[in-house]
């Protein structure tokens, strides 16, 4: 009930193009989900984040989608950077409480020139 | 500003070694958590805790140890090391306001129990 699945394991898309990166969760208790970033030898850092009452949040090239009804929401990357190269994280929690985070596995994202 | 710091940032441990993985955060936060992540596994939870003198296990907790005796530091205790808490460890801190909960990373710390 408390898990969070991600998919693809692994990416890599081409300068320029459009990553999507999904996930699909089981606890309709959550109600905040962010997506993390994370380089290399770093720690992960909060990228974007949507409440359950909005289908979707878009800030600068990134965009999350939120589909209530199926459980299931998506990061999209417009115009990839090679910058962009990084571990993306899905995640789900309930605001307040103990405020756990149950993290998705992670998706590599490899942007090519 | 600081943040989220953890100390050491490396360490090679020899099997049955002991250690203690220091976590202090500056932003006055209430909540604080200790995660391992393993290649390909995500960030799995080993102890969290909701204020000074209150911790809890979380998915993984099984060789580890935490305290909490200030609001800033909650530092992560490995008895008897074994290979398979070869890892990077992740402490981070959240607060409950703004109804959003954003949890604030460190850089990490790397060991190798061998």
């Amino acid at each position: 009930q408390q898990q969070v699945k991600q998919s693809p394991q692994s990416l890599i898309v081409q300068k320029g193009g459009i990553s999507i990166i999904n996930c699909a969760y089981e606890n309709t208790a959550f109600d905040y989900f962010p997506w993390y970033q994370q380089f290399p030898g770093k720690g992960p850092a909060l990228l974007i984040a949507i409440r359950p009452d909005v289908s979707e949040k878009k800030e600068g090239r990134f965009t999350i989608s939120f589909n209530k009804s199926a459980k299931q929401f998506s990061l999209h990357i417009m115009d990839s950077q090679p910058g962009d190269s990084a571990t993306y994280f899905c995640a789900a929690s309930i605001v307040g409480g103990y405020q756990k985070v149950t993290f998705g596995t992670g998706t590599k994202l490899q942007v090519i020139p | 500003n600081a943040g989220v710091t953890q100390t050491p940032k490396f360490r090679i441990l020899k099997i049955g070694q002991s250690m203690t993985l220091q976590c202090t955060q500056d932003m006055n936060h209430n909540y604080m958590y200790w995660y391992r992540q393993d290649p390909g596994m995500g960030l799995k939870l080993i102890y969290y805790s909701v204020g000074a003198g209150i911790t809890d296990k979380g998915e993984v907790p099984n060789g580890y140890n935490v305290s909490r005796s200030t609001t800033e530091d909650f530092p992560l205790r490995l008895e008897l090391a074994a290979p398979s808490q070869t890892s990077v460890y992740f402490c981070a801190s959240s607060s409950a306001s703004g109804g959003k909960n954003i949890q604030y990373f460190g850089a990490g710390t790397r060991l190798s129990v061998l």
